[in-house]
This record gives structure tokens, sequence and C-alpha cells, in this order.
């Protein structure tokens, strides 16, 4: 069975930094892209990162770009998400998400989400 | 960027009834669009993707069409359960936009 469970988040005052990670299993990680999506509370969906398969090609949202990076590490079968400079507007649940291919780009599966609350 | 627009909002509606929800986006992106419903408090579940394949084990009742700049997310006979939050997702290029969300209520 495919899963992809986040764990990292929690509380952090503005400007400081938190490190998410996603554990994926029941498939073979280094096949697939992967992304992060965040929702903030009662709003809509943001995606915000992605990372291709092997580590080398990353994307980002103007939201996050130059305070966020994406990483993987196949081996372990993980996905990260570094925050930097978090600002009251990164509060959210933040998802990992699997990306998959067949004839256009999907996202498959979910986890369940850890919620980042940036607060002083 | 590619900007991604849903209608309606809000939607209500009655078990049984069909329902058809509109995704535009601001430029052609092929058939490069996926359907998510999400219930209250849960993760985003991948409904129908490349517009208009259905996701394995996602009930015939939800269909998509569309290409290019608009496409429709329809239920064809609407159960109690179907009541989430829809949201249409571009995956042409990036960054990978959502549209803002239509809440089913029945």
């Amino acid at each position: 069975e495919v899963q992809v469970v986040e764990s990292g988040g929690g509380l952090v005052q503005p400007g400081g930094s938190l490190r998410l990670s996603c554990a994926a299993s029941g498939y073979l990680f280094s096949s697939y892209e992967m992304n992060w999506v965040r929702q903030a509370p009662g709003r809509g969906l943001e995606w915000i990162s992605y990372i291709n398969h092997d580590g080398y090609t990353m994307h980002y949202a103007d939201s996050v770009r130059g305070r966020f990076t994406i990483s993987r590490d196949n081996a372990k079968n993980s996905l990260s998400l570094q925050m930097n400079s978090l600002r009251a507007e990164d509060t959210a649940v933040y998802y990992c998400v699997r990306e998959n291919w067949r004839g256009s780009n999907y996202f498959d599966y979910w986890g369940q989400g850890t919620l980042v609350t940036v607060s002083s | 960027d590619i900007q991604v627009t849903q209608s309606p909002s809000i939607v209500s509606a009655s078990v049984g009834d069909r329902v058809t929800i509109t995704c535009r986006a601001s430029q052609g992106i092929r058939s490069h669009l996926a359907w998510y419903q999400q219930r209250p408090g849960k993760a985003p579940k991948l409904l129908i993707y490349a517009a208009s394949t259905l996701q394995s084990g996602v009930p015939s009742r939800f269909s998509g069409s569309g290409s290019e700049t608009e496409f429709t997310l329809t239920i064809s006979s609407l159960q109690p359960e179907d009541s989430a939050t829809y949201y249409c997702q571009q995956l042409n290029s990036y960054p990978r936009t959502f549209g803002q969300g239509t809440k089913l209520e029945i």
C-alpha cells in the first residue's frame, strides 16, 4: 500500500526555521516526482514546491522561492522541506504529495498533512 | 503564470441531482488538468486526471471533460458523501496552480 507520512510541523516564531519530512513507503520512491502543497486555515490549496525523481530539478512557487528548499534522499525514501525566514502567512497544513504520469501528470497520493503555525 | 478560475464558488443541490463545476484556465493547457475532492479535515483525493480519465476506485457518477481553457466536472447523481470541496489543478506548467475551490452542499 502506498503511503506518504509527513512530520515536523509545529509552532515557530516569525523569522524562524522548520524542517518538514515525509516518509514514503509501498512503492519505488526513486522513480516518482514529489511535491509539497499547503493549505492555510479555511483557504484553498497552494502548490509550493516540486522535485524530480533524482533530486536535480526543483521548482518553487514565488511565495516561497529563496526561503524554502526541497530535497530528497532516495536511499531513505524520504522527502524534506527546509523552511527559513518563516512568516505568519506561511501558517498552513503542509501536504507531501506523489506525482504520477499517465499521458498527463497528476497528484495521486497525499499525506495526512502536518500543521505549521508561525506566531509569536 | 497560468490562472485557474472555478465556478461557482458554492453550489447547493439535493441527493440525486446532477451538478456541474467549471474550471477555466487563463491560457491553453491541452488536457493537463486534474480534479480533486476534499472532505473537511481530510487530505484531497484525486478524482480525475488528464481532464477526463477517472482515477481507479472513483465512482462512475464522476466525469470530466474539456480541453485547452475550459473544463467541467460533472457528478451525475449526487450522493450524501459527495458533500465536499472540489478543486481543479492545471499541470501544464509551473507553478501548478489550483482553482480556488467549489464547495458542494447537499
